[in-house]
């Protein structure tokens, strides 16, 4: 089946500096991608819909200087959290359309564990 | 606002029990609706979708949900956990004219053998 990538699992970072997590749809072109974040037994929180050779659309209270969003490729978007902080650190998972499947199925990567100290 | 709701945060259950998850959105006009599951440790998976048609939908492993349109609500059933069905169950909602899916908060399945 579809299969959609992140890279790295696991980030550890210093504070002020920036990181950056990429997500790779495998077997599938994908025009829009989309960016979670995931905090300790909470659910999802949508941050922003990546949109392949345009600007990312973020939701309201997201930081887009902070939260760079790039989706470069039909099979690839990033997303680059700039000068991190502490409270930053979180679970990110990136999802993918795959517009091509019967009722336009949407897959989750593995997330990316960001850790900032 | 809008919203997605799961209103039981955590289930224990006995194996070979039966389970039913409660999940309720707000959002009028046709909507897309999913549960996923998310074993420990591992990535979110699709248990099943409902897009139109029979509003009673068989996913993976033996899940079901039903749409009730009058209720707004989409509550997962399984007439028979298992151990291995431990996990974080996620009801969304893909809200009209949108690509944004909206999670529940999640409910955290322990099924004890």
């Amino acid at each position: 089946g579809a299969v959609v990538s992140q890279h790295p699992s696991r980030v550890i970072c210093k504070s002020g500096t920036s990181v950056k997590i990429e997500c790779r749809s495998l077997d599938f072109q994908a025009t829009t991608m989309f960016w979670y974040r995931q905090f300790p037994k909470q659910s999802l929180m949508l941050m922003a819909t990546s949109n392949e050779g345009s600007k990312a659309t973020y939701e309201q209270g997201v930081e887009k200087d902070k939260f760079l969003i790039n989706h470069a490729s039909l099979t690839l978007s990033t997303l680059t959290v700039t000068s991190a902080h502490p409270e930053d650190s979180s679970f990110y998972i990136c999802s993918a359309r795959d517009e091509g499947a019967s009722g336009n199925t949407i897959y989750f990567g593995e997330g990316s564990w960001l850790t900032v100290v | 606002a809008q919203s997605v709701s799961q209103h039981n945060h955590h289930v224990i259950l006995s194996e070979a029990a039966s389970l039913e998850l409660g999940c309720n959105y707000s959002y009028g006009g046709t909507v897309n609706l999913f549960w996923y599951v998310q074993y420990p440790g591992q990535h979110l998976q699709l248990l099943l979708k409902y897009f139109s048609g029979d509003p009673l939908v068989k996913g993976i492993k033996g899940f079901e949900a039903e749409f009730i349109k009058s209720k707004f609500s989409f509550n997962l059933r399984k007439p028979s956990v298992q151990w291995s069905d431990t996990a974080e169950y996620f009801c969304a909602v893909n809200a009209p004219n949108t690509d944004k899916l909206i999670f529940g908060t999640g409910t955290r399945l322990q099924v004890f053998p």
